[in-house]
């Protein structure tokens, strides 16, 4: 079946403009969960959605970056006024009722 | 909070020989640990993972080892191929929650 996608596959943008990434979960899979890798580095923990049930948010960086999930399903990143130190891969994955995580191709982002 | 160490950072084996990857982590509340290749330019993907409630586990060449009392986990590759090259990382989670990942292995098999 269809797996974790993510639009843009890659994103450059300008320092100071807003971005938003789009993350399509495997169907009927109800934890989404937003990680960030910065070149070369491991993965990095962003927010988490479980149901109906209010995100965890304790990996955002800072108050720049939001998120949102319609539905329980598609769910949206967005970075207002980008830094240049926000460039990284954002990689989206998500759960079903298991442990296991499906991640997602990721985002390219570039902030120039 | 959650802190997982992963070591060595790069390793460097013969076609043939075997690789270990270690991982610690500091939260005595995690009971899930799986491990993650990660080929360059692509995404994650789950190799091999442990429950805190068994001690080892064994997929063909893979194996993962838990340690809980000593809070360490192993990851065990034996006869390597060049087609394992690629980044490992080892990840630590309680209760089906967020992942904490190691800063990975850069692994290396040589023909």
């Amino acid at each position: 079946g269809a797996g974790v996608s993510q639009s843009p596959s890659n994103k450059v943008t300008e320092k100071g403009k807003d971005v938003e990434l789009r993350c399509d979960p495997i169907s009927g899979h109800t934890a989404l969960y937003w990680y960030r890798q910065s070149l070369g580095q491991g993965l990095e923990f962003l927010i988490y959605f479980q149901g109906n049930s209010a995100p965890d948010k304790s990996g955002l960086p800072s108050d720049r970056f939001s998120a949102e999930r319609t539905g329980g399903s598609v769910s949206t990143l967005t970075i207002q006024r980008t830094q240049q130190e926000d460039s990284a891969v954002y990689l989206c994955a998500t759960r079903e009722w298991g442990y296991e995580q499906y991640f997602g191709p990721g985002t390219r982002l570039t902030v120039t | 909070g959650e802190n997982v160490e992963q070591h060595p950072s790069t390793l460097s084996v013969q076609e043939g020989d075997s690789a270990v990857i270690k991982c610690t982590y500091s939260d005595s509340a995690s009971n899930y640990f799986p491990w993650y290749k990660q080929e360059l330019g692509k995404r994650p993907q789950l190799i091999i993972d442990i429950r805190s409630n068994v001690g080892e586990k064994k997929d063909q060449r893979i194996a993962v080892t838990l340690n809980k009392t000593a809070k360490h986990f192993s990851l065990h590759i034996t006869e390597t191929q060049p087609e394992d090259s690629a980044v490992y990382f080892c990840a630590a989670s309680a209760s089906q929650g967020n992942l904490i990942f190691g800063k990975g292995t850069k692994l290396s098999v040589k023909p």
